[in-house]
């Protein structure tokens, strides 16, 4: 069955420094995995997706995400936190198979960047 | 290229009363979902449907819920009855095509039972 797990449910750090959002996963083939932003009230917004090329997944704003097989992990990074990244942020992995085309979604990691 | 379109982007409704939820796909996207956020939690899969086709509705619940996808307008999302539990935010995606393709979210409409 196909799952992600988000190891933390809040972060902060500190405006400039880097951030670290951990995702593990469980399928039983090869995922597409992606990262998705949620601003407060407002919609999802792609940051990247992983569907088997590059395993250094490069997004918007400057985030990027390492698939990692052996770890079975899709961390999102970003060298240095801007103020206006403080948002929540979702691990997704795609069902796709038969008739079905979904998306499971982890349970989200707030993140706080302080001044 | 406008996005998903939703709307209303907030709706208040009385115990009992009747939800329609609209959702527009982007230009040339035929495959819609919808998604459920319940309060600080992150969203749930409810159903995907093609033009005047439902795909899959495995997340739907049994009762009052509803979707279609006419072959002309938005796709509706119905819920009849409501109640409490019912509150919260209610996404809609779009896709081209099935494959694994990027579902493009809309902004979400935010049902309140009162």
């Amino acid at each position: 069955a196909q799952s992600v797990t988000q190891l933390d449910s809040h972060v902060s750090v500190s405006e400039g420094t880097p951030v670290l959002l951990r995702c593990n996963y469980s399928s039983s083939y090869s995922p597409s995995l992606f990262w998705y932003v949620q601003h407060p009230n407002k919609g999802l917004q792609l940051l990247l997706k992983y569907t088997s090329a590059a395993t250094l997944v490069k997004g918007i704003n400057g985030f990027e995400a390492e698939f990692k097989k052996s770890e079975t992990s899709f961390h999102l990074t970003k060298p240095s936190a801007h103020m206006s990244d403080a948002a929540e942020y979702f691990c997704v992995v795609s069902l796709y198979g038969g008739a079905t085309n979904k998306l499971i979604f982890g349970t989200g990691t707030l993140l706080a960047v302080q001044p | 290229n406008a996005g998903v379109m939703q709307n209303p982007r907030h709706l208040v409704r009385r115990r009992g009363q009747e939800a329609r939820l609209r959702c527009s796909p982007m230009k040339g996207h035929s495959h819609v979902y919808w998604y459920r956020q319940l309060p600080e939690e992150g969203l749930k899969f409810m159903v995907y449907l093609q033009k005047e086709n439902i795909i899959d509705e495995s997340g739907m619940p049994k009762e009052r819920f509803s979707a279609e996808f006419p072959k002309e307008g938005p796709s509706i999302l119905r819920i009849q009855q409501v109640v409490r539990g019912d509150s919260a935010a209610y996404f809609c995606a779009s896709s081209p095509g099935r494959s694994q393709e990027t579902q493009y979210f809309g902004p979400g409409t935010r049902l309140l039972v009162l």
